[in-house]
């Protein structure tokens, strides 16, 4: 079946640096990536959505010069958390979507800022 | 926009016993829902689907059932086992997917 894999899985890093996170499609092309945050024992939160090549677009309340993210490929998008802090520290999720196909997910980033 | 509910938010079961999770959405115009499983550390994994044409799909122990009327969608597992203890999230997808808050399901052997 249909393949997203995610990496890295685990992050830890300190206060103040920058963060990619890696979401690529093995085995179908994702025209459509979403990226999602999740707190503990919560529901998914979408934070933005990205068409290949394309400008992605966020959700109210995300702030895109924070969380950067590049649809540059049917396979890869990136996210990139900038300048992170303590409050950035969650579990990301990528998930890829191609036409006519359904939702698929990666299996998660845990980003631990110190 | 889309607003979906999910019900119950825990759910404690016997080994061998069935469970249901049950999802209300909104928007009419949402024509596919899936279920996902998410176990601890990990993504959520696709476990089955139905779209707005067909009003209920078995793949083997796990069964959807979707009134549209209603718009509500129910998922059911039979003959429940330990390794079916997960997070199950409801979704329905309109211009975007919409998720439900997740139900955590403990089968206790």
């Amino acid at each position: 079946g249909a393949v997203v894999s995610q990496h890295p899985s685990w992050v830890i890093c300190k206060s103040g640096t920058s963060v990619k996170i890696e979401c690529r499609s093995l085995d179908f092309q994702a025209t459509t990536m979403f990226w999602y945050r999740q707190f503990p024992k919560q529901s998914l939160m979408l934070m933005a959505t990205s068409n290949e090549g394309s400008k992605a677009t966020y959700e109210q309340g995300v702030e895109k010069d924070k969380f950067l993210i590049n649809h540059a490929s049917l396979t890869l998008s990136t996210l990139t958390v900038t300048s992170a802090h303590p409050e950035d520290s969650s579990f990301y999720i990528c998930s890829g979507k191609g036409s006519g196909q359904p939702q698929h997910f990666g299996d998660g980033t845990r980003l631990s800022i110190l | 926009g889309e607003n979906v509910e999910q019900h119950p938010s825990t759910l404690s079961v016997q080994e061998g016993d069935s469970a249901v999770i049950k999802c209300t959405y909104s928007d009419s115009a949402s024509n596919y829902f899936p279920w996902y499983k998410q176990e601890l550390g990990k993504g959520p994994q696709l476990i089955i689907d139905i779209r707005s044409n067909v009003g209920e799909k078995k793949d083997q122990r796990i069964a959807v059932t979707l009134n549209k009327t209603a718009k509500h969608f129910s998922l059911h597992i039979t003959e429940t086992q330990p390794e079916d203890s997960a997070v199950y999230f409801c979704a329905a997808l309109g211009n975007q997917f919409y998720f439900g808050t997740g139900t955590s399901l403990t089968v206790i052997p």
